[in-house]
């Protein structure tokens, strides 16, 4: 079973604060990296979805950057407002034959106002 | 609006029942997954379908078993072989196309199961 590591486990922060947060992931046998957001009592929601060492991507006041080759991502929220407050997911696709995605155990992020 | 449903949102059974969860979609998706999610750990694939009346295991198929009779439909049963059924279930659907690996997962909303 393939090891997805996401840090930290959770963080507060304030209103307008900017933050990040890690996904590492085996740097072999890539072929996507997924970031979902999952609100409490909602459904988790597809963030990104990145392929190429060295993409960025952005929604709104997201963005995302990956690097295939040594095996991580990261998550930049600028300007933290109240409804930023989630789990945010990242799950690695290896391919390797399968349709699998394996999942960290997410970032619990927490905006204070 | 196109989506997933679970149902139902909460469910209670006593132990060395088998329990059935509903998963629907209406994305015109061909692919489906069930995903179990238990304190402290990320979510584990079950279960998953690329097309009809076929179906693969994922990590943690045991205890379980599926069915995909319908594009639209995809219920997972658990059965009293599962050592710790107590957990929260969602199901995703996802379009496959030439690259599966592209398309993001959308997610139902879960199902909350208790054993007792």
């Amino acid at each position: 079973i393939l090891n997805v590591e996401q840090s930290p486990q959770s963080l507060h922060v304030q209103e307008g604060d900017s933050t990040n947060f890690t996904c590492s992931f085996p740097s072999s046998n890539f072929y996507a990296l997924h970031w979902y957001r999952w609100e409490t009592a909602k459904s988790p929601e597809a963030l990104f979805v990145m392929t190429l060492n060295g993409d960025e991507k952005k929604k709104g006041r997201i963005s995302a950057t990956l690097n295939t080759k040594e095996g991580y991502s990261y998550l930049y929220i600028k300007g933290s407002q109240p409804e930023d407050s989630a789990t945010y997911l990242c799950a690695f696709y290896s391919g390797a034959g399968s349709y699998q995605l394996t999942f960290g155990k997410g970032t619990k992020l927490s905006v204070i106002p | 609006d196109g989506g997933i449903t679970q149902s139902p949102k909460y469910l209670f059974r006593k132990e060395g029942q088998n329990v059935t969860l509903s998963c629907e979609q209406n994305l015109n998706h061909d692919a489906m997954y069930w995903y179990r999610q238990d304190p402290g750990q990320g979510l584990r694939l079950i279960y998953y379908s690329q097309i009809v009346n076929d179906f693969q295991k994922g990590d943690i198929a045991e205890g379980y078993s599926v069915s995909r009779e319908k594009k639209e439909s995809f219920p997972l049963t658990v059965t009293s072989a599962q050592k710790n059924p107590t957990a929260f279930y969602l199901c995703a659907s996802s379009p496959l196309g030439g690259a599966p690996y592209n398309s993001p997962l959308h997610f139902g909303n879960g199902t909350r199961l208790t054993v007792t």
